[in-house]
């Protein structure tokens, strides 16, 4: 069965800083990866994916197929970043497996 | 505006008492999910339909039920609730051809 491991449940970076949300996969097939947000008070939504290959409000991720990573990245963190991040993976009978999410935090 | 409602948004009941939560999508979205979120585990899905009268099992169906008699609306049943039932819960639809959810705004449940 597919997992999906988000090591930090919390982190924390100064505005300006360069942030990175980490996240690994296991899935024996070829996947799609997926980065959701939930700001406070509100939906989840997709923020990117993998197929795509676009810049979503500064944010990148590189599927690493090696390292069966999928992270994701910003390199001038803002504070309206500050969110829940979840990772999440295509898998078998087509359902969506989320890991356990990454509440970030960007400091003034 | 495409959107998928839950109701209601918030809810306090006892343990025992059948409860439904309502999902509904005007996307006509084949795909239907269940999840509950909890803090240090994440979103877990409960249960998912592809189509009417197609469900089945998600992580953690125990103590849940669902329904799809309808392509718009997917029920959620708590037929006899218990305090480990509370939770953030979240609708979810997508079409056949994505992996891309919508999700509702989620309905936050307290079983005392």
């Amino acid at each position: 069965a597919q997992r999906v491991t988000q090591p930090e449940k919390l982190l924390s970076v100064f505005k300006g800083a360069p942030v990175e949300l980490k996240c690994n996969y296991s899935y024996s097939g070829s996947p799609e990866l997926f980065w959701y947000v939930q700001y406070s008070r509100q939906r989840l939504q997709l923020l990117l994916r993998h197929i795509s290959r676009e810049s979503i409000k500064g944010f990148t991720a590189d599927l690493n197929k090696g390292e069966t990573s999928f992270h994701l990245k910003k390199p001038f963190a803002q504070e309206e970043d500050s969110a829940m991040y979840y990772c999440a993976t295509s898998g078998s009978a087509r359902q969506l497996t989320f890991g356990s999410g990454t509440q970030l935090t960007v400091l003034p | 505006e495409a959107q998928v409602t839950q109701n209601p948004r918030y809810l306090i009941t006892v343990t025992g008492k059948k409860l439904t939560v309502t999902c509904s999508q005007n996307m006509n979205h084949e795909y239907m999910s269940w999840y509950r979120q909890d803090p240090g585990l994440g979103l877990r899905q409960i249960y998912y339909s592809m189509n009417v009268e197609v469900t089945d099992k998600g992580d953690v169906p125990e103590g849940y039920k669902v329904s799809r008699k309808e392509k718009r609306n997917f029920p959620l049943i708590l037929e006899s609730p218990s305090p480990n039932q509370t939770s953030l819960y979240f609708c979810a639809s997508r079409t056949s051809g994505t992996y891309e959810q919508y999700f509702g705004p989620g309905t936050r449940l307290t079983v005392t």
